[in-house]
């Protein structure tokens, strides 16, 4: 199965700034997906998008949190104002239909210090 | 919401033994189960999958078993080798729906 390119591998990043994290998906995938992942914890759901919409999201994702897929190939995970908190793996999904399997980009290590 | 609990949270086995990971869930309406093995790493890999349809599922050494009435499912590994040795995460999801919820995970160690 064709992967999902995330970037950047991993970002460093100071307290308070602004992290945009990439995803660049094949073509004819229509359900995208961010999850994050604490070290060492379980893979947790932020949100879905479908037809260039969220079409669900979890508590974890806040007003500090956005996603766009602005030129209809890039789907980016936008963190406004980093916490150390914000500290995990960040992976970004796709399935090609709503009963599709779920598959996972490498990840996006993000240390916020 | 759906909600996945997943046990043990750390399995150790000898080389050869079978190795039992067991999942709950709430969401009567989920009806797909995946699990996905996580190496050191790296992202998560699915391994194997069953749908509400079926009660039980084979891949080789691997298979998965789902009691719908109860809410439980579970993955089953015989004749254990240490590149069995990663984090296993159960999940469930509803069919057409958008999120897949997963378990705690589990740590799986095959000791050679």
């Amino acid at each position: 199965e064709p992967e999902v390119t995330q970037t950047p591998s991993h970002q460093v990043t100071q307290m308070g700034q602004e992290v945009i994290l990439r995803c660049v998906p094949i073509s004819n995938h229509l359900y995208f997906y961010w999850y994050r992942q604490i070290l060492g914890q379980k893979v947790e759901f932020l949100v879905s998008f479908y037809n260039n919409e969220i079409s669900e999201k979890s508590e974890i994702f806040d007003d500090q949190f956005s996603v766009e897929r602005p030129d209809g190939s890039n789907f980016t995970l936008k963190i406004r104002s980093t916490k150390l908190e914000d500290s995990a793996m960040y992976f970004c999904a796709r399935k090609t239909g709503p009963n599709g399997e779920l598959f996972f980009g490498e990840g996006s290590r993000l240390t916020v210090l | 919401g759906e909600n996945v609990e997943q046990h043990p949270s750390t399995l150790s086995v000898q080389e050869g033994d079978s190795a039992v990971i067991k999942c709950t869930y709430s969401d009567s309406a989920s009806n797909y189960f995946p699990w996905y093995k996580q190496e050191l790493g790296k992202r998560p890999q699915l391994i194997i999958d069953i749908r509400s349809n079926v009660g039980e599922k084979k891949d080789q050494r691997i298979a998965v078993t789902l009691n719908k009435t109860a809410k439980h499912f579970s993955l089953h590994i015989t004749e254990t080798q240490p590149e069995d040795s990663a984090v296993y995460f159960c999940a469930a999801s509803p069919t057409g729906g958008f999120k897949t919820i997963f378990g705690a995970g589990t740590r799986l160690f095959v000791k050679a």
